[in-house]
């Protein structure tokens, strides 16, 4: 089955520098990766995703990149604050209605 | 337009008891998922369901635990005879069925605690 793997388990960066957390992929057959960032106690909120036919998908100060060849996926945050401190989580599932498969997440920390 | 709901928030039971939890998905989403994260760890899928209909339940255990979408009213999980390691938050998703695809909307989670 499917088998996703995440790194780093935790980040702490600076207020405004940038954070990048990348995920690989086991299932050729993935085709719909989304992210999400989870706050202490909180629901997974979506707040980006990417579907297999692009490459690269942005919004605002986040950002995904998809490489199917490698079947790597990156998340990269710019102009970090620190209410971007929280649990990020990538997943990927395959076309239709299927379940996600996450990986282990990782703690963004953002120091004022 | 309300998102996903879960009640009861948080559920205490001791061991032997049952737990039902119960999700409302998202008006005009005809998906649910249930997904369990034990502390510190990351989201389990547990079974996916349509209306009326179970369509993979291969993330859930055989025993003691069961999920029922009927045509009218919630999703239900129930979980039987609690043990201890059953304590965790469950999340349940719903997705709109149609259009762009897989996207999945959380509920606020029942966290379970097993005395």
């Amino acid at each position: 089955g499917e088998n996703v793997e995440q790194h780093p388990s935790t980040l702490s960066v600076q207020e405004g520098d940038s954070a990048v957390i990348k995920c690989t992929y086991s299932d050729s057959a993935s085709n719909y990766f989304p992210w999400y960032k989870q706050e202490l106690g909180k629901r997974p909120q979506l707040i980006i995703d990417i579907r297999s036919n692009v490459g690269e998908k942005k919004d605002q100060r986040i950002a995904v990149t998809l490489n199917k060849t490698a079947k790597h996926f990156s998340l990269h945050i710019t102009e970090t604050q620190p209410e971007d401190s929280a649990v990020y989580f990538c997943a990927a599932s395959k076309a239709g209605f299927q379940k996600l498969v996450f990986g282990t997440g990782t703690r963004l920390l953002v120091s004022p | 337009n309300a998102g996903v709901m879960q009640n009861p928030r948080h559920l205490v039971r001791r061991r032997g008891q049952e737990a039902r939890l119960r999700c409302s998905p998202m008006k005009g989403h005809s998906h649910v998922y249930w997904y369990r994260q034990l502390p510190e760890e990351g989201l389990k899928f547990m079974v996916y369901l349509q209306k009326e209909n179970i369509i993979d339940e291969s993330g859930m255990p055989k025993e003691r635990f069961s999920a029922e979408f009927p045509k009218e009213g919630p999703s239900i999980l129930r979980i039987q005879q609690v043990v201890r390691g059953d304590s965790a938050a469950y999340f349940c998703a719903s997705s709109p069925g149609q259009g762009a695809g897989n996207e999945q909307f959380f509920g606020p989670g029942t966290r379970l605690t097993v005395l």
